[in-house]
């Protein structure tokens, strides 16, 4: 069975732009989510989706937002990128969401966002 | 305040020795789940060994196991007979039972050397 993919792998972007990075979960997994990992403030909880719907949400701005497709694919977006927002992106994929404590989640490769 | 605590930014460990990572967390739920992930260079999260908090024994998976202290809080991943493939940072996680969703939290982590 396939991992979570995570596409692009490596991205460079400039201060004012805005990108949008893209997540296949493993098949059948129906929660995905998203969490940012940088060097100072460690791996933060971005948000989760499940069955279409964004069941939470980490303290991010509104500049930060995401999606999920019927297929389970999903998809983040950052506008107006600064040059805080430079980590590594990383979603992560589960069969259910919260209905067990040891649902494992699945990582995938990551993101590497870079912005100058 | 911090839910996750890893006190080590980093560790040098002979190979074959054994060495453990030290957790401690901060919940007032009841129920919850720990996790312990390995993060290679390479930046995808591996899952290594799950504890829950009702659990009577300590988990354990292959060269690793968990030393659950439930009154002190306290998780430690202790890896027996190190390998130099171990070299990684390694993330103490948490899931509480309260949230009926999959947000983990994760500790700043341990950057663990191996050395020959």
């Amino acid at each position: 069975k396939a991992g979570v993919t995570q596409t692009p792998r490596y991205l460079i972007k400039t201060r004012g732009q805005q990108v949008t990075l893209s997540c296949s979960p493993i098949s059948g997994h129906r929660s995905v989510s998203w969490y940012q990992q940088t060097p100072g403030q460690g791996l933060q909880f971005l948000f989760e989706y499940f069955s279409e719907t964004q069941r939470n949400k980490g303290n991010f701005p509104g500049r930060f937002s995401g999606r999920q497709f019927s297929n389970s694919r999903s998809e983040m977006n950052v506008s107006t990128l600064e040059l805080g927002d430079s980590a590594l992106y990383l979603c992560a994929s589960s069969l259910t969401s919260g209905r067990a404590l040891s649902s494992e989640q699945f990582f995938g490769p990551g993101t590497r966002l870079t912005v100058l | 305040a911090q839910k996750i605590t890893q006190t080590q930014p980093g560790m040098f460990v002979q190979e074959k020795e054994a060495v453990t990572l030290d957790c401690t967390y901060d919940t007032s739920d009841p129920s919850y789940g720990l996790f312990w992930y390995k993060q290679p260079s390479s930046g995808e999260m591996i899952f290594l060994i799950y504890q829950g908090s009702y659990d009577q024994q300590n988990a354990t998976e292959g060269r690793y196991s968990l030393n659950f202290q439930k009154a002190r809080k306290s998780a430690n991943l202790v890896i027996s007979a190190s390998q130099l493939g171990d070299s990684a940072m390694y993330f103490c996680a948490m899931r509480e039972g309260i949230r009926r969703d999959d947000k983990i939290i994760f500790g700043k982590g341990t950057r663990l050397h191996i050395l020959p």
